[in-house]
């Protein structure tokens, strides 16, 4: 079993969609979660980071951790074609190395 | 958000050659950079930690005398490939370890751009 499990869709939905992208992990020494975004050929970006369980919004994004199911997710208000991209979820190790999901390509079409 | 450079963006060697990619972290200093390697629609699997002042920790099945990694400042990781094949032609990332500090509780991992290997 994979430490963090992710979706790798596709996941085609349209302009102005409400977009959640979900992810589980099973070590449950997992503190800290990231999403990162990453547009073709380029090195991902980090978009928010999560510490336990709750939410965080920033903008039209809202990360949120359920540390009691062990599960991760990102939602995207409004989405936009420019939000077509690969979302990757992380969760930091007491080394701090990411341990990534596979990724979930999202297409948001006009 | 912090900003980390890779040069070059993209290489094209022979086989048999070595090929050396720098990771620059431009506006704060970083202890720790790490090296990943991205297959096409894959997700990004750790080569080595690399620690300044000290040798690299590779992660297993990692050849360390094959990707030589140099930490040699604050700011700057070196990634050597040597004596590539056309199998190493990939696409590999570093990131560079920010400490917490201010309103940003956790250490993060800033990613620079990448640098996309093709070995004929």
């Amino acid at each position: 079993q994979k430490e963090v499990e992710q979706d790798p869709g596709p996941l085609s939905v349209p302009e102005g969609a409400i977009v959640s992208l979900n992810c589980t992990y099973s070590n449950s020494a997992f503190q800290y979660f990231m999403w990162y975004r990453q547009y073709s050929r380029k090195g991902p970006e980090l978009l928010m980071y999560t510490y336990s369980s709750g939410n965080k919004e920033d903008g039209r994004f809202t990360a949120q951790v359920d540390k009691s199911s062990k599960y991760i997710s990102l939602f995207i208000r409004d989405s936009q074609p420019s939000d077509s991209a690969t979302y990757l979820c992380a969760s930091m190790d007491s080394s701090y190395k990411l341990i990534f999901g596979s990724g979930t390509r999202l297409l948001v079409r006009p | 958000g912090a900003v980390v450079s890779q040069h070059p963006s993209r290489v094209i060697c022979k086989s048999g050659t070595s090929v050396k990619i720098e990771c620059r972290s431009l506006d704060f200093q970083a202890t720790t950079m790490f090296w990943y390697r991205q297959f096409p629609k894959k997700s990004l699997m750790l080569m080595a930690t690399s620690n300044e002042g000290s040798k690299a920790t590779y992660e297993q099945g990692v050849e360390k005398d094959k990707f030589l990694i140099n930490h040699a400042s604050l700011t700057l990781s070196t990634l050597t490939v040597t004596s590539a094949h056309p199998e190493d032609s990939s696409f590999y990332i570093c990131s560079a370890r920010r400490w917490a500090s201010g309103r940003i509780r956790t250490d993060t991992q800033y990613f620079g751009p990448g640098t996309r290997l093709t070995v004929l």
